[in-house]
């Protein structure tokens, strides 16, 4: 079975320059979610999806990050404009959802550097 | 605010021995329990979850927890230098699908 796929693995861009992230979870897995994790520190939540439903993004700024996952199957996280704060890595996970495995799987991640 | 502590170590253990890394969490009402394993440069892998109270053995690790005491542990048993990582303990609230809640994580060094 195929794990979590994200590309790219890593970007390099210059402050207030666009980027976007896209993930593709794991087979039949309905819940999405996507995490920033900087050095040191575990991940944390920036949106959780159930299908194509966003139903946490409390955690997302929103004046500059944006998601979508149409079809309820692959999703793209945006930023713009890219700050030097946003230097991290991106992660997705997916799992079972409702009625399944509540275990979350990890895609390896794209390393964003802001210049 | 839902917190989930962790020493972050280095913990040096020499080869064979066991490894015990610990986890203390705020919210008492937290249901689902997991322990990552995470390489430099790698992203999070699932190597253990547990939901009640007690141990939960899988291979060379053990889960514990005492939700009375609002507390998890992994035993990493006959310790591997391919063990040396940085193991991060998950928690989420409800068992459902919600997001995790991550402590900064431990990291072992296993000395050959």
């Amino acid at each position: 079975e195929a794990g979590v796929v994200q590309s790219p693995r890593y970007k390099i861009i210059e402050k207030k320059q666009p980027v976007a992230f896209w993930c593709n979870p794991i087979s039949g897995h309905n819940t999405l979610y996507w995490y920033l994790q900087n050095l040191g520190q575990g991940p944390e939540l920036l949106i959780r999806y159930e299908n194509e439903e966003a139903v946490d993004d409390s955690q997302l700024p929103k004046d500059r990050f944006s998601a979508e996952r149409l079809k309820g199957v692959d999703s793209t996280l945006k930023i713009q404009p890219a700050e030097l704060g946003d230097s991290a890595v991106y992660l997705c996970a997916s799992s079972l959802g409702a009625g399944g495995s509540y275990e979350q799987y990890f895609g390896p991640g794209t390393r964003l550097t802001v210049t | 605010q839902k917190e989930v502590e962790q020493n972050s170590g280095p913990l040096s253990v020499p080869e064979g021995a066991i490894a015990s890394l610990n986890c203390t969490y705020s919210d008492r009402g937290s249901q689902s329990f997991f322990w990552y394993r995470q390489y430099s440069g790698k992203s999070p892998e699932l190597i253990m979850s547990i939901y009640s109270n007690g141990d939960k053995e899988d291979g060379r690790f053990t889960a514990q927890l005492n939700k009375a005491s609002q507390y998890v542990s992994l035993l990493i048993r006959d310790s591997q230098p391919s063990d040396s990582a940085t193991y991060l303990c998950a928690v989420n609230l409800n068992s459902g699908n919600t997001p995790l809640v991550f402590g900064k994580g431990t990291r072992l060094s296993v000395i050959a």
